[in-house]
């Protein structure tokens, strides 16, 4: 069965830091483009950060640039987001997303989707 | 930046049709996708590329798109469908990865 299961989530302060991770199974995982996407207690859901199959391409949304970084082991078939400079808006479940890529037969574009989501993991921040 | 706009709210009887759109400028240009959140749960895709259902997604939930608007329909909605509904797509470039502000379908 397939399966996305987070943790690493917590209380931390104002400018603190947290390392999130999540474990993948059921599928092969070093094939896959994967995503973090967070919902703020009450809100609606963000896209955060995509990383490639081998982990070179990484791009994040602006408000988290520089702070953020996604990475993954293939190896381990783990995704991981090293939340750091923490600020109060920060606060949010965190999930963890396959990120399906598909290229258009004609014209070569790419569109990415999310087909699998976990449970999430919850990322407080205390000011 | 880009943004894509839902309803709040949709409130139908069981067994009624529910429709729920968003719109957003580069819809015509680029698909989109329809994710279900029940309280408390993770959300699940109900439709992907306008137009279709995942395996497992009952068949009275279909999606459709025109212009700037596209809409997700469940056809004969019944209470266990109560939930969340989040529509995706990105702007014209693909650089901005967007969901729509949800839209909290209420069956009763």
């Amino acid at each position: 069965e397939v399966s996305l299961v987070e943790s690493g989530g917590g209380l931390v302060q104002r400018g603190g830091s947290l390392r999130l991770s999540c474990a993948a199974s059921g599928f092969t995982f070093r094939n896959y483009w994967m995503s973090w996407v967070r919902q703020a207690p009450g809100k609606g859901l963000e896209w955060v950060a995509q990383i490639g199959p081998d982990g070179i391409e990484r791009y994040s949304v602006d408000s988290v640039t520089g702070r953020f970084t996604i990475s993954r082991d293939n190896a381990r078939t783990s995704l991981y987001l090293q939340v750091s400079s923490l600020r109060a808006e920060d606060t949010a479940l965190y999930y963890c997303a396959r990120d399906l890529k598909r290229v258009g037969a004609t014209t070569g574009s790419a569109w990415w989707y999310f087909d699998l989501w976990g449970r999430g993991t919850l990322v407080t921040v205390s000011s | 930046s880009y943004e894509l706009t839902q309803p709040p709210s949709v409130s139908v009887s069981p067994g009624q049709t529910a429709r729920i759109t968003c719109s957003g400028d580069a819809l015509p240009k680029k698909y989109a996708f329809w994710y279900q959140q029940k309280s408390g749960q993770a959300p699940v895709l109900v439709i992907y590329e306008d137009t279709n259902r995942p395996s497992g997604i009952p068949e009275r939930f279909s999606g459709s798109s025109s212009g700037t608007m596209a809409t997700l329909t469940i056809s004969g909605a019944q209470v266990e469908d109560e939930a969340d509904y989040y529509c995706y797509s990105t702007d014209i470039s693909g650089n901005y990865r967007v969901f729509g502000g949800g839209t909290k379908l209420t069956v009763l």
